[in-house]
């Protein structure tokens, strides 16, 4: 148990739909990064996000959106949905460092119809 | 282009074995860590290695680092089918990115 949740763990949407997934860190943990994983890859960088202003970006269109709240916590916003947004989608969270170990959570499986 | 590619992609091998798997980057790196993943589950984290690190252990598991080739390996030693399970390498910039590889699937059979 690496102490970051994530919620929900499972979600079905249909195109065109909006989602908001949302992550909790581990205390002391002032930094969250949001990756997408569809089956048989590697987890692809999303966003980060540190003491609540977005610190780096990925490759994802701006339907891609993200929150981080005063107490760390965090969400992850897509909207209009396509097929291809079908995927694991996990959180990190760490201490301010970028040389600090990431603790993910256990992802939330998005799947849309 | 994936920063971290994993080689081999599979790996099956007996109880008590030694799993060795590789990971090749392309840029300079701060960092390079390995992750194992479990059936679609969450990430978990092995070993950080830092990029004026040459080799870390942890238990059962030893990890290499070569700057000069972009390289890095991961050995499992005595692998246990508990092992059975994805590995990731993933390389960390200046900016706190990471950025993962597609992963080596190892199978331990009992």
């Amino acid at each position: 148990e690496t102490g970051v949740t994530q919620s929900p763990t499972h979600l079905i949407k249909t195109r065109g739909q909006q989602v908001t997934l949302r992550c909790s860190s581990q205390s002391g943990h002032n930094t969250v990064s949001w990756y997408q994983q569809a089956l048989g890859q590697g987890p692809q960088f999303i966003f980060q996000y540190y003491r609540e202003e977005e610190n780096g970006r990925g490759n994802f269109p701006p339907r891609f959106s993200g929150l981080q709240f005063p107490n760390y916590s965090s969400e992850l916003n897509v909207n209009a949905l396509e097929l291809d947004d079908s995927a694991l989608y996990l959180c990190a969270t760490q201490r301010g460092s970028s040389t600090d170990t990431q603790y993910f959570g256990p992802g939330t499986r998005l799947t849309v119809l | 282009s994936q920063q971290g590619e994993e080689d081999p992609q599979a790996l099956s091998i007996q109880e008590g074995e030694n799993a060795t798997m590789n990971c090749s980057y392309k840029t300079s790196i701060n960092n390079l860590q390995w992750y194992r993943q479990n059936s679609g589950r969450g990430l978990v984290h092995l070993i950080l290695i830092r990029s004026n690190e040459r080799e870390k252990h942890s238990g059962r598991l030893r990890v290499t680092l070569d700057t000069s080739k972009k390289s890095s390996s991961l050995l499992i030693t005595a692998s246990r089918a508990a092992d059975t399970a994805s590995y990731f390498c993933a390389t960390d910039d200046n900016a706190g990115k990471s950025t993962f590889g597609d992963g080596t699937t190892l199978t331990v059979k009992p």
